[in-house]
């Protein structure tokens, strides 16, 4: 079965620390993977695409990785702030059949 | 920058009520999306539609329809609401794929009672 699972549900830590999420996945065949950022009362909002050819990929204090042999992905956040608080969202799409499978999202809350 | 916009942030419905929740997006994407979000679940596709006119179900159709009369304008009905339909309704388009590069609308979050 198709499954995205985060790791932690959720998550707190102070401004300026670093953190790392944790996205595992059993979709088969795989096309790629999106980390999303979901802000409270907003809608996601894409924060990198990882193709199965690229193991990381950066954008700003954001990083991702991924393993495709061992099916896992991770969001490191460096120097983190306060504006980082969000809900994290792993998604993969599966190819040939052209679906999105979405994780439940790891709730992340910077505190000063 | 692509906008998807959803007419309400907020809405409260009766049990049985007929519910239209609006979409519109600017920037002549052709498909569009509806999703429903639940806490500790993923998002849950509802319909999909890759075409005016055109409209596949997604993986928890029961209890909702759509339609799409124009490229930029995509509804979600519900018939007659329930109160299992209470959830954060989010509304997408994408231009590269059915199913990629999405651009999310803020949401709607829905309580029936």
């Amino acid at each position: 079965k198709n499954q995205v699972e985060q790791s932690p549900q959720s998550l707190i830590i102070l401004e300026g620390k670093n953190c790392t999420l944790q996205c595992n996945y059993t979709v088969s065949p795989f096309s790629n993977l999106r980390w999303y950022k979901q802000d409270t009362g907003r809608g996601p909002v894409s924060l990198t695409i990882m193709t199965f050819s690229e193991n990381t990929k950066s954008n700003g204090r954001y990083t991702a990785t991924l393993d495709a042999d061992t099916k896992q992905s991770s969001l490191h956040i460096t120097a983190s702030q306060l504006s980082d608080s969000a809900s994290y969202i792993c998604v993969v799409r599966a190819g040939g059949y052209n679906k999105l499978i979405f994780g439940a999202g790891t709730r992340l809350a910077v505190h000063p | 920058d692509v906008k998807v916009t959803q007419s309400s942030r907020y809405l409260v419905k009766r049990t049985g009520e007929k519910v239209f929740l609006e979409c519109v997006q600017d920037m002549d994407h052709e498909n569009m999306f509806w999703y429903r979000q639940d806490p500790g679940l993923g998002l849950r596709l509802i319909y999909f539609s890759y075409d005016v006119k055109m409209k596949e179900k997604g993986d928890i159709p029961e209890g909702y329809s759509v339609s799409r009369e124009k490229k930029e304008r995509f509804s979600l009905i519900l018939e007659s609401a329930s109160t299992n339909q209470t959830s954060m309704y989010l509304c997408a388009s994408s231009l590269e794929g059915p199913f990629d590069g999405y651009t999310f609308g803020s949401g709607t979050r829905l309580t029936v009672v």
